[in-house]
């Protein structure tokens, strides 16, 4: 059982590139949200989604897009990558009524 | 919309004394709280939660959480500090489909 797999772990990209950060969990969960945590400010939740086909914005969503093809897959993509987005990002699932999130390890990502 | 809350951006306490994390929400509704802990470089491990019942929720490390429904609060507790407790702490609210976090409060427990 690996819960919560995030990868890559670590990706330096340049301004205007773009890439998909990969989660992927195998726990059957309904729920599954991308966080972002920067020094100082906590965790922000990016998108989240209650189930497959089903996406919504979180608090910080500008330049991040999201899909659920999959009950186990949550990709997420930058499309044009800005130095702002230099965080440390974090996949997280949850089952319907469990109440409590799964995280991933997480993916370090340099824009530069 | 939902928030939460951290006042204090660090704590200090000597090992073996009680501890306490601060921790306000603001929810309509009846709210699910969370803490979380995060140890250097790792992903986000799950302390406690509360959902309904009991104010005074126990969890895993020999954690427990007060839930304050007049003051609005949801401290974090601990009867003797370890060393090994030192680490950063999130308190955190949400209905199960979505989780909002506070900004997080480092706790340094001092030998």
């Amino acid at each position: 059982n690996a819960g919560v797999t995030q990868t890559p772990k670590f990706q330096v990209l340049k301004t205007g590139q773009s890439m998909t950060l990969q989660c992927a969990q195998d726990m059957n969960h309904e729920y599954m949200s991308w966080y972002r945590q920067d020094p100082g400010m906590g965790l922000r939740l990016i998108h989240y989604s209650v189930g497959a086909g089903i996406t919504d914005q979180g608090e910080v969503p500008n330049g991040y897009n999201v899909s659920r093809s999959t009950t186990e897959d949550f990709p997420l993509r930058l499309l044009s990558a800005a130095p702002s987005q230099t965080s440390v990002y974090f996949c997280a699932s949850s089952g319907r009524g469990q109440g409590g999130y799964t995280f991933g390890s997480g993916t370090r990502l340099t824009v530069v | 919309a939902q928030s939460v809350a951290q006042p204090e951006d660090q704590v200090n306490v000597a090992e073996g004394n009680p501890l306490t994390v601060k921790c306000t929400y603001s929810v309509s509704g009846n709210p699910y709280l969370f803490w979380y802990v995060q140890y250097p470089n790792r992903g986000l491990q799950f302390l406690l939660k509360y959902i309904t019942g009991d104010n005074l929720v126990k969890g895993s490390y020999g954690f427990e959480a007060e839930f304050n429904k007049s003051q609005t609060s949801f401290h974090l507790k601990k009867p003797s500090a370890l060393v090994s407790d030192s680490a950063l702490y999130f308190c955190a609210v949400g209905g199960g489909d979505k989780i909002i976090f506070g900004k997080g409060t480092r706790l340094h427990i001092l030998p």
